[in-house]
């Protein structure tokens, strides 16, 4: 089914510990988002990217870098993970004339 | 700038009551808006949504209709069911790269 797949769906980090979230859309979408939702705080946008080779600070950027090498994939980087970072964490991409599709989430804890 | 603001939940329904949830909308002109509908453990997905004033979407016999007049785009059902129990998110673009979403109205509809 086309749609937006996040790898992986569950992980526990250690303090300091890296990691990357993959993201990955098969339909063409030019912009892509990662979000971050907390419990009380609704969603909060991390980093988005319009196009190839581009990424843009969003709500939330402090202790994360993104990539967009390539149209379909959007990777989210924690250099150096702290217990605030945990959270579920949301890719969602879009075309110009339409609304999000979102992947089903990444669980992130950090101990 | 763009902005939604919807009721805070929880809201508790008896299986088959009249569904309202509501959503007001601050906006530079008339962008389409939108209602995402987030079941346990999973990402957001399109509920519906409407392009212009005075458009109605629906879809899995929730409705909402664009009100240019009182800026809302309230969310309703006539006849709720227990599987309808989930978070629901009003949202508008605040441009072309990005949406605001509201903080979301979790609905539990007991049998």
């Amino acid at each position: 089914n086309a749609g937006v797949t996040q790898t992986p769906k569950f992980r526990v980090l250690k303090t300091g510990q890296s990691m990357t979230l993959l993201c990955a859309q098969d339909m063409n979408h030019e912009y892509m988002y990662w979000y971050r939702q907390d419990p009380g705080m609704g969603l909060r946008l991390i980093h988005y990217s319009v196009g190839e080779g581009t990424t843009a600070k969003g709500e939330v950027p402090d202790g994360y870098n993104v990539s967009r090498l390539k149209k379909q994939n959007f990777l989210l980087g924690l250099e150096s993970a702290a217990p605030s970072q945990t959270s579920v964490y949301f890719c969602a991409s879009r075309s110009h004339l339409d609304g999000y599709t979102f992947g089903s989430g990444t669980r992130l804890t950090v101990v | 700038g763009n902005s939604v603001t919807q009721m805070e939940g929880p809201v508790t329904l008896s299986e088959e009551a009249f569904l309202t949830i509501n959503c007001t909308y601050t906006a530079t002109g008339y962008p389409s808006l939108f209602w995402y509908v987030q079941y346990p453990g999973e990402g957001l997905q399109l509920l519906l949504k409407a392009t212009k004033a005075d458009d109605k979407g629906s879809n899995k016999g929730f409705e909402a209709t664009y009100r240019k007049e009182t800026t809302s785009f309230h969310l309703e059902k006539g006849s709720v069911q227990v599987s309808d129990s989930a978070v629901y998110f009003c949202a508008l673009p605040h441009n072309f790269n990005k949406f605001y979403f509201g903080s979301g109205t979790k609905l539990n509809v007991k049998p």
